[in-house]
């Protein structure tokens, strides 16, 4: 079955640096990955969605890139601020019929004034 | 634009006890979805509905889960009789017509199952 590891439960930078976080999978061929943000309390909020013959992706402060061969993706973001803290979860999915979305544990992110 | 409405926020019941969580999708949105998280995991999709057909519940417990969407809007799960093992938060979804690429969720309902 397909599994989706993201790199460490946690990560903590100073506010200003680029945050990357990197999502892994293996056993599967997703059409397209996503990032979400979830905030405690909160259900995801969708960030930005890759393709699979896209290598990269921008949205303001935002960066994702997406590596087929690897099986890879990374989310970076730059000039983190301490609003930026919340966990991180990156989700595959496919255009099969019923385009279901398999999500990683998720990366929590703190920003460090 | 209103979001996905789910209610209750939080609900404790007892193991063998019954439970229902409600969900209100965004108005035009045909595609309706029911996730659990437990605690330090990411959301597993439980069933998905398009207008008021079942797309996809290969992952729904049905000898205990069940869920509807009557009229294609409103959507319903429960769980009879819980476990503790079904201590997490229920998410629900829903996506536009056109794409079922980007979610909307609401901000889920707590069970916590004693």
């Amino acid at each position: 079955s397909q599994k989706i590891e993201q790199n460490s439960e946690a990560l903590n930078i100073q506010e200003g640096k680029t945050a990357t976080l990197t999502c892994n999978y293996t056993n599967y061929s997703p059409a397209y990955l996503q990032w979400y943000r979830q905030d405690p309390g909160r259900g995801p909020v969708f960030l930005l969605l890759i393709r699979e013959n896209e290598k990269e992706k921008r949205k303001e402060r935002l960066k994702v890139t997406f590596d087929t061969t690897l099986k890879q993706s990374l989310f970076h973001i730059t000039a983190s601020q301490p609003a930026d803290s919340a966990t991180y979860l990156c989700a595959l999915g496919d255009q099969t019929g019923a385009n279901n979305l398999f999500f990683g544990t998720g990366t929590r992110l703190t920003v460090i004034p | 634009e209103a979001g996905v409405a789910q209610s209750p926020r939080y609900k404790i019941i007892e193991k063998r006890q019954s439970v229902a969580f409600w969900c209100n999708p965004i108005s035009g949105h045909a595609t309706l979805y029911w996730y659990q998280q437990i605690l330090g995991q990411g959301p597993k999709l439980l069933i998905q509905f398009q207008n008021n057909g079942v797309v996809d519940d290969s992952q729904l417990p049905k000898d205990r889960f069940s869920a509807e969407r009557l009229k294609g809007v409103d959507s319903t799960l429960k769980i009879q009789p819980a476990k503790l093992e079904d201590s997490a938060v229920y998410l629900c979804a829903s996506s536009p017509p056109a794409t079922n690429e980007k979610l909307f969720f609401g901000s889920g309902t707590q069970l916590s199952v004693l």
